[in-house]
């Protein structure tokens, strides 16, 4: 089965501006994917950040964007806050009502 | 209030079955798919399954097909996985989760989640 890479770890200073990027294991991520983007913190559930690739969930900050950024999909934070620092998951859709998340990034903003 | 509130979790032996709900409430549920994502213990999270708004399509996970299976009551606005043959690497909370189109063959996405319903598969 096809593999979603994330980087499994990443630090930021707050204020800083952040990348992190999901990826395949064989292919290009592209939009036909729909990649979104989920941010969790500890004991509690997954929280929509950016669904088909770039588009904003309601109240989302806009400090939180998506892009396609070479082959892979892309979650950028620029002026990361202290409440960024959480577990960040982008999933892509496979076709045939099959999606794939990725491992996660743990953010740290220190 | 809008929200999904899953049940049915606890420990079951392995090759054992159990059988996992989810409530709706707040919100017309059969305009909508829904989905089942666990997440094991300390990882990450991991797609199971999910159906079409009126179980017209579904979908599974490499990791559970043909052990699992998605089905829905819209009179009851419930959402249930029946799980069979379950294994150790099943141990996991197993969240419901809403999407926001109809169908599970549009490529959305996950808008509302439950606060999970954890499985634990052990002798």
């Amino acid at each position: 089965q096809t593999v979603v890479t994330q980087e499994p770890s990443f630090s930021v200073s707050p204020g800083g501006t952040v990348t992190l990027t999901c990826g395949l294991s064989s292919g290009s991520v592209s939009s036909s994917h729909y990649p979104s983007w989920y941010q969790q913190t500890p004991g509690q559930a997954p929280r929509t950040l950016i669904y088909s690739t770039n588009t904003r969930s309601s109240g989302v900050p806009d400090r939180f964007s998506g892009s396609i950024f070479g082959n892979k999909a892309a979650l950028t934070i620029t002026g990361a806050q202290a409440d960024d620092d959480s577990d960040y998951y982008c999933v892509l859709y496979m076709g045939s009502g099959i999606w794939v998340f990725g491992g996660g990034t743990k953010l740290t903003v220190l | 209030e809008v929200q999904l509130v899953e049940s049915g979790g606890g420990l079951v032996q392995p090759g054992r079955s159990l059988r996992l709900s989810c409530a709706a409430s707040g919100f017309t549920f059969d305009d909508y798919a829904m989905h089942w994502v666990r997440q094991a213990p300390g990882k990450g999270l991991e797609w199971v399954s999910g159906i079409d708004w009126n179980s017209g399509s579904t979908g599974y996970a490499d990791s559970v097909k043909g052990r699992f299976t998605i089905s829905r009551d819209n009179a009851k606005k419930s959402l249930f996985l029946q799980m069979n043959s379950l294994r150790a690497e099943d141990t996991a909370l197993y969240y419901c989760a809403k999407d926001i189109a109809a169908t599970i063959l549009g490529g959305w996405y996950f808008d509302l989640w439950g606060r999970g319903t954890l499985v634990t598969v052990s002798s």
